[in-house]
């Protein structure tokens, strides 16, 4: 029973265009969200996070989304870089938290220069 | 030194075997994880330390045997594996709290002959 799920196994985007990553999640008891970037042979790497009680989290490029009520989020890029290319993981912890992160099974990015 | 670093990066073990993965941190973290993750599959949690005790184990078989002999090391005793535990294993810290991101080592890639 996947509680994180990332349908789009792959995606494919321009560069200097946006790429959107999306997430859904079945836990209401999640309440924290990650998004981490991995490239072959490399651990994960975290990129960006939000909390629930926020609905928009920006950090340069990265724009993280958050919709409690459909337990959506997505990672917008913009502008997309060849250097963007990775697999994205989408990743929730419940609240209290203890660092008890589910991961979704990926989303793999490749920005086309 | 915001690395974790895992050794070894590649190992091969027969069934009967006994061999252990290495993780190193410098960071001052006091949570540390490890994860296993299977091909096209997310990472999946075993074990959680935090101040150098389990605090977290997923039901993980007894063939897997975590240590954790000071606040920069965590170890995985292997024993008596099977083929389906080849896996990439990830270790990873973090700062003890809530609403914190983990910092991954590169893996291990295990394979179980």
């Amino acid at each position: 029973d996947q509680q994180v799920k990332q349908n789009s196994p792959s995606l494919s985007v321009q560069e200097g265009r946006i790429s959107i990553l999306n997430c859904d999640y079945t836990n209401s008891m999640f309440d924290y969200f990650l998004w981490y970037k991995k490239y072959p042979a490399e651990g994960p790497t975290f990129l960006i996070s939000i909390s629930s009680i926020k609905d928009k989290n920006e950090d340069g490029r990265f724009t993280v989304f958050l919709n409690k009520s459909a337990k959506h989020l997505s990672l917008h890029i913009v502008p997309s870089q060849p250097g963007d290319s990775a697999v994205y993981f989408c990743a929730a912890t419940p609240s209290g938290g203890y660092q008890k992160v589910t991961f979704g099974i990926g989303t793999k990015l490749q920005v086309i220069p | 030194d915001t690395e974790v670093t895992q050794t070894p990066k590649h190992l091969v073990m027969g069934m009967t075997n006994k061999k252990s993965l290495k993780c190193e941190q410098h960071m001052g973290h006091r949570a540390m994880y490890w994860y296993k993750q299977k091909a096209k599959k997310p990472p999946e949690l075993m074990f959680v330390y935090s101040y150098e005790k389990l605090s977290i184990n997923e039901s993980v078989p007894s063939r897997f045997s975590p240590e954790c002999p000071n606040s920069s090391l965590l170890n995985l005793h292997l024993h008596a594996l099977q083929p389906e535990d080849s896996a990439l294993y990830l270790c990873a810290s973090s700062q003890e709290g809530l609403n914190t991101e983990a910092f991954f080592g590169q893996g291990t890639r295990l394979t179980v002959v």
